[in-house]
């Protein structure tokens, strides 16, 4: 079965930028997004189709994908941005999540 | 702004059985294809099941194949997850979602109900 992959804990000073990846086998072929999930909240979207920002998403967060390795970029990290994180991608009939992402804004 | 209502969770035993339900508040769920996913307690999210829009396709996990069947009755724009034959590890909250089949992704969810299974 396919597997995303990513790493438990990533830690930014404020004003920083945060990167955080997420691989799994030819992951750059597949439309993998983002979820921001705050302790107590549902995930909400940040980026889809490895680039995409929603409406209302701020313009620091942003996506790239390339090869095996898709990665979450948040610019300028605020201590709002503290939160857990999620990729997901589609793979033969299913929907897969990597296993989170906490990030801390120290 | 579409928000996503889920109701149904509750404790159970060990083999027993569960309807989640899962409905919208500003629009219809009749246009969109839909999903289940869970999260048990600490850990990360898991994809469970998804519907297309007309219930005509459906998706399972392996965890829950064959144990889980997902419906939905589009006159009662209601989306739904029987739970049988549950298992001590199916305890978490069970979010519906909103499946984007043009964005490839789940937006928006809804805020989840606590399925708890006793041993």
């Amino acid at each position: 079965s396919y597997e995303l992959t990513q790493p438990p804990s990533v830690s930014v000073s404020p004003g920083q930028t945060a990167s955080i990846t997420c691989s799994g086998d030819k992951l750059a072929d597949k439309n993998n997004c983002w979820y921001q999930q705050k302790p107590g909240q549902s995930p909400v979207l940040v980026i889809y189709q490895h680039t995409k920002r929603p409406s209302g998403i701020p313009e620091r967060f942003s996506g790239s994908n390339s090869g095996n390795t898709a990665t979450l970029t948040i610019s300028g990290t605020q201590a709002m941005d503290e939160a857990d994180y999620y990729c997901q991608a589609w793979d033969s009939g299913t929907w897969v999540f990597g296993g989170g992402t906490k990030l801390t804004v120290l | 702004e579409a928000q996503l209502s889920e109701s149904g969770g509750g404790l159970v035993q060990r083999g027993g059985s569960l309807r989640l339900s899962c409905t919208a508040s500003t629009f219809t769920l009749t246009n969109y294809a839909m999903n289940w996913v869970r999260q048990a307690p600490g850990k990360g999210l898991e994809w469970v099941s998804g519907i297309s829009d007309s219930g005509g396709i459906t998706y399972y996990a392996d965890s829950v194949k064959g144990r889980f069947t997902i419906s939905r009755d589009n006159s009662k724009k209601t989306l739904y997850l029987h739970m049988n034959s549950l298992r001590v590890e199916d305890t978490a909250v069970y979010y519906c979602a909103i499946w984007g089949v043009y964005t490839d992704s789940f937006d928006p969810w809804g805020q989840g109900t606590l399925v708890t299974v006793s041993s």
